[in-house]
């Protein structure tokens, strides 16, 4: 049963600490996704890849926000230096590249702490 | 920006009894997903509706896209403990591939 696998699971860390999030798409998926979730906003788009190039990262924060594929295997979200307004549940999403109307996959997500 | 509202924000039911919950959106839309989330875990995709006036059934669920394509719903015929859960519709904006996800609606089922 293919999934989308995310790590950490949880992360609690201090205000100014570097976070990075990973997660391994689903094999054969060649888009990605990073979503964000809190309770004000709801789930957010941050950024999507294709093939590895990103798509569309108009939805993160630029100053602090980085992501990368640095192979097809991975996916990581990196946020340098966190704030306590990063708090929320960073979910990662692959699908087959086919465009519009195509299924998501969710990973269970990675909830972060920002103290 | 574009974007979609959806209500209620909560329902509480009876088990048994029957919900339902819609999409709105101020422009048309060249499609809807409806995802559910359980508490404490992730999206998972249900159903996509393309064409005007759509209709989708799975099982107990019934998923309708408007003549207009401007507005969805999503229902549920006799509620189990197993619905409980977020329901959220989302579309893409153009030819973009990331969703614009609605606030969803949350079903809370008393037994």
């Amino acid at each position: 049963d293919a999934r989308v696998t995310q790590t950490p699971r949880h992360k609690v860390t201090e205000m100014g600490q570097e976070v990075t999030m990973r997660c391994q798409p689903i094999l054969g998926h060649n888009t990605v996704f990073w979503y964000r979730q809190t309770m004000m906003q709801g789930l957010e788009l941050l950024a999507y890849f294709r093939n590895r190039a990103p798509l569309d990262d108009s939805g993160m924060p630029k100053d602090r926000f980085s992501a990368e594929m640095p192979d097809a295997t991975l996916a990581t979200l990196k946020i340098q230096p966190s704030e306590p307004r990063d708090s929320a549940v960073y979910f990662c999403a692959s699908g087959l590249g086919v465009g519009a109307g195509e299924t998501q996959y969710f990973g269970p997500g990675t909830r972060l702490l920002v103290l | 920006g574009q974007q979609v509202m959806q209500i209620p924000q909560y329902q509480h039911v009876q088990e048994g009894e029957d919900f339902t919950t819609y999409c709105n959106s101020s422009t048309t839309l060249s499609n809807i997903q409806w995802y559910k989330q359980r508490p404490g875990g992730h999206p998972v995709f249900l159903i996509q509706l393309v064409k005007s006036g759509e209709v989708k059934k799975q099982k107990r669920l019934t998923f309708q896209f408007g003549e207009a394509k401007k507005n969805s719903s999503l229902h549920i015929t006799a509620t189990q403990t197993t619905d409980v859960g977020t329901y959220f519709c989302a579309y893409q904006r153009g030819g973009a591939d990331g969703l614009t996800f609605g606030k969803g609606t949350h079903l809370i089922i008393q037994p």
